[in-house]
């Protein structure tokens, strides 16, 4: 078990850019997620996936947002056409399906839109 | 928006002190779990407490809930610098898989 892990860690673009992040979950975990968190606030939800279903997406999402799970294994988040307000640190995390099981959260991909 | 509220904001202590941190919601749940996040790092689960259970004790730790008043406290005792850090209460509304995340209290531990 190693962990959550995301790629890269730190993202700087030029808005009007598009980039994509990868999540590797913890491989028995069906349950995926996409956090996205701002200085001195606590993570907002952006979507879910079980397996590789996409069952919850936030309303914050716009349709710049894409988020995929082939296979239900690893997970890219998308974004188009980049704007200032997508800096952000984006965090992923994964659990066993279950009532109260925890969510283990990667160390987050950093995102800088200049 | 954030459908979770923790106070204090920020806490500043000293080494050996107890820390109190609560948190306030404002739907029914079905269990409530606390976060640790150290600068730049992601989160870590720190204990969950059931709808059905009033109070819960891991090593340090002790969590209160109260769900007439919809809200819940967590414990530090003993502080160590170690435990300087962001605290997080989290929650799931009855009708959804995805955890609402609070606003989080800063806690400061000076040796």
């Amino acid at each position: 078990d190693t962990g959550v892990s995301q790629n890269p860690r730190h993202k700087i673009t030029k808005r009007g850019q598009n980039v994509t992040f990868r999540c590797d979950p913890i491989s028995e975990h069906n349950r995926l997620y996409w956090y996205r968190q701002t200085l001195g606030q606590g993570p907002e939800f952006l979507t879910y996936f079980q397996n590789e279903a996409q069952l919850e997406k936030s309303r914050l999402l716009s349709d710049r947002f894409s988020a995929e799970r082939p296979k239900g294994s690893f997970s890219t988040l998308e974004i188009q056409r980049t704007e200032q307000g997508d800096s952000a640190m984006y965090l992923c995390a994964s659990s066993l399906s279950g009532e109260g099981s925890p969510l283990h959260f990667g160390n987050g991909t950093r995102l800088t839109v200049t | 928006s954030q459908q979770g509220e923790e106070d204090p904001q920020a806490l500043s202590i000293q080494e050996g002190e107890n820390a109190t941190m609560n948190c306030s919601y404002k739907t029914s749940i079905n269990n409530l779990q606390w976060y640790r996040q150290n600068s730049g790092r992601g989160l870590v689960h720190l204990i969950l407490i059931r709808s059905n259970e009033r109070e819960k004790h891991s090593g340090r730790l002790r969590v209160t809930l109260d769900t007439s008043k919809k809200s819940s406290s967590l414990l530090i005792t003993a502080s160590r610098a170690a435990d300087t850090a962001s605290y997080f209460c989290a929650f799931r509304m009855d009708s959804s898989y995805k955890l609402i995340f609070g606003s989080g209290t800063r806690l400061l531990v000076r040796p």
